[in-house]
């Protein structure tokens, strides 16, 4: 089943807009929630993230919204670019404890991902 | 990306055949990960290894298998290849002691005729 959901699929906002992506998840031992950015051809990327003691993380253009009591976090986008034209992943990370090789594991729960189009 | 990379870029191969996708990393990195992407379904976990000694499944890790070579190369491999194994391949590399960011390497796109 899918642990974390995200919506929308695809999404297309005029330049200078704001882009909204949300995701949501159910297990509350993630610790941990990035976003990815992929730019087609390539792999993704960290773009920024968040950890569930703090409720808004701002980097740039770029914001992480995060409500632990409804489990839901989101991305927006201010004043959005063509550049900013990629596919978005939502992903979290299930904290399992010390492990024998150094530390807690890293493995992320990602979302299905939005393919963001900003016009001109 | 030039820190992990993965070969081949592409590759087509038919039903039936043994496969190997491969993966190098220079960043220092013991930590690494394969994952294959499908549209609408999003990155999910293959395989995961912590050190040359530590080989963990994912999530949809059958129809497949890994081999830790050294820390530094990581391969996949898909022993008798189906069409529905068709798909973006992604490895990632992290550091263990707190650092979360998994770094990706270009992607490996794989069809299965």
């Amino acid at each position: 089943q899918q642990q974390v959901k995200q919506s929308p699929q695809s999404l297309i906002v005029q330049k200078g807009g704001i882009s909204i992506i949300n995701c949501a998840y159910e297990n509350t031992a993630f610790d941990y929630f990035p976003w990815y950015q992929q730019f087609p051809g390539k792999g993704p990327a960290l773009l920024i993230a968040i950890r569930p003691d703090v409720s808004e993380k701002k980097e740039g253009r770029f914001t992480i919204s995060f409500n632990k009591s409804a489990k839901q976090f989101s991305l927006h986008i201010m004043d959005s670019q063509p550049g900013d034209s990629a596919t978005y992943f939502c992903a979290a990370r299930r904290f399992e404890g010390p492990m024998n090789y150094g530390g807690a594991t890293n493995k992320l729960i990602f979302g299905t991902g939005t393919l963001l189009a900003v016009q001109p | 990306d030039a820190d992990v990379t993965q070969t081949p870029r592409n590759r087509i191969t038919k039903t039936g055949k043994r496969i190997m996708l491969e993966c190098s990393q220079t960043k220092g990195h013991d930590r690494m990960y394969w994952y294959r992407q499908d549209p609408g379904l999003g990155l999910r976990l293959i395989y995961y290894s912590f050190d040359v000694k530590d080989i963990n499944k994912g999530e949809i890790s059958d129809g497949y298998s890994v081999s830790r070579q050294a820390q530094a190369k990581f391969s996949l491999s898909l022993e008798s290849a189906i069409p529905n194994q068709t798909a973006l391949y992604f490895c990632a590399t992290s550091l263990s002691g707190g650092q979360e960011t998994q770094y990706f390497g270009p992607g490996t796109r794989l069809l299965v005729l």
